[in-house]
């Protein structure tokens, strides 16, 4: 069963400091790894999409880093910010007819001032 | 930038009840899609739609479920019967193609079961 597998559950950190969320996931066969922003009652935002080719993409503050031999990947948010706080969800895209998504639990990010 | 549209953004109704949620996908995009997360849980698969018919299925899809796409604009979830267990936020998304990078989700409607 395709799983996605997600830590911390939650982080609370000081604004301007950094952080690294993690993602291990089970998914076969593997298309790419998404990871989003999820306010509290709104939609998934995508940060960054990542290939079975790429090991790192950065979106301005967000870093991810995907491991396709360890199924590892990591989001790191620098410098951050009181509207970083929000869910950080690691989404892996299966590669067959429809393209399903496999969410993972999120972490809740907390950015304190 | 185009945008994913949901309506309505909150529904109430009582169980045993039929209810239609509506969405309207990116205008060029190709794939459509619905996911559920139930509060505090992940989000879920429920089903995707292409070339007006179904591609893939979970297993939460059952009898009480269906989707259409009635014209070139709209795609609907119906659930015929709904239980309580239905209550969740529904999010539709469209994708321009399989593996593209075009997934764009919508900000949801809450369906509360009472």
């Amino acid at each position: 069963k395709n799983q996605v597998e997600q830590s911390p559950q939650s982080l609370i950190i000081l604004e301007g400091k950094n952080c690294t969320l993690q993602c291990n996931y089970t998914v076969s066969p593997f298309s790419n790894l998404r990871w989003y922003k999820q306010d509290t009652g709104r939609g998934p935002v995508s940060l960054t999409i990542m290939t079975f080719s790429e090991n790192t993409k950065s979106n301005g503050r967000y870093t991810a880093t995907l491991d396709a031999d360890t199924k590892q990947s990591s989001l790191h948010i620098t410098a951050s910010q009181l509207s970083d706080s929000a869910s950080y969800i690691c989404v892996v895209s299966a590669n067959n007819a429809g393209n399903m998504l496999t969410f993972g639990g999120g972490t809740r990010l907390m950015v304190k001032p | 930038e185009p945008e994913v549209t949901q309506t309505p953004s909150h529904q109430v109704t009582q169980m045993g009840q039929e209810v239609i949620l509506r969405c309207v996908p990116i205008s060029n995009h190709l794939y459509f899609y619905w996911y559920r997360q139930i509060l505090g849980q992940k989000v879920e698969f429920l089903v995707s739609f292409y070339n007006n018919e179904i591609s893939e299925k979970s297993e939460i899809f059952d009898d009480q479920f269906s989707v259409e796409r009635p014209d070139g604009s709209n795609f609907t979830l119906k659930i015929r019967s709904t239980k309580l267990e239905d209550s969740a936020m529904y999010f539709c998304a469209s994708n321009t193609g399989t593996g593209a990078f075009g997934y764009t989700f919508g900000s949801g409607t809450r369906l509360t079961v009472v």
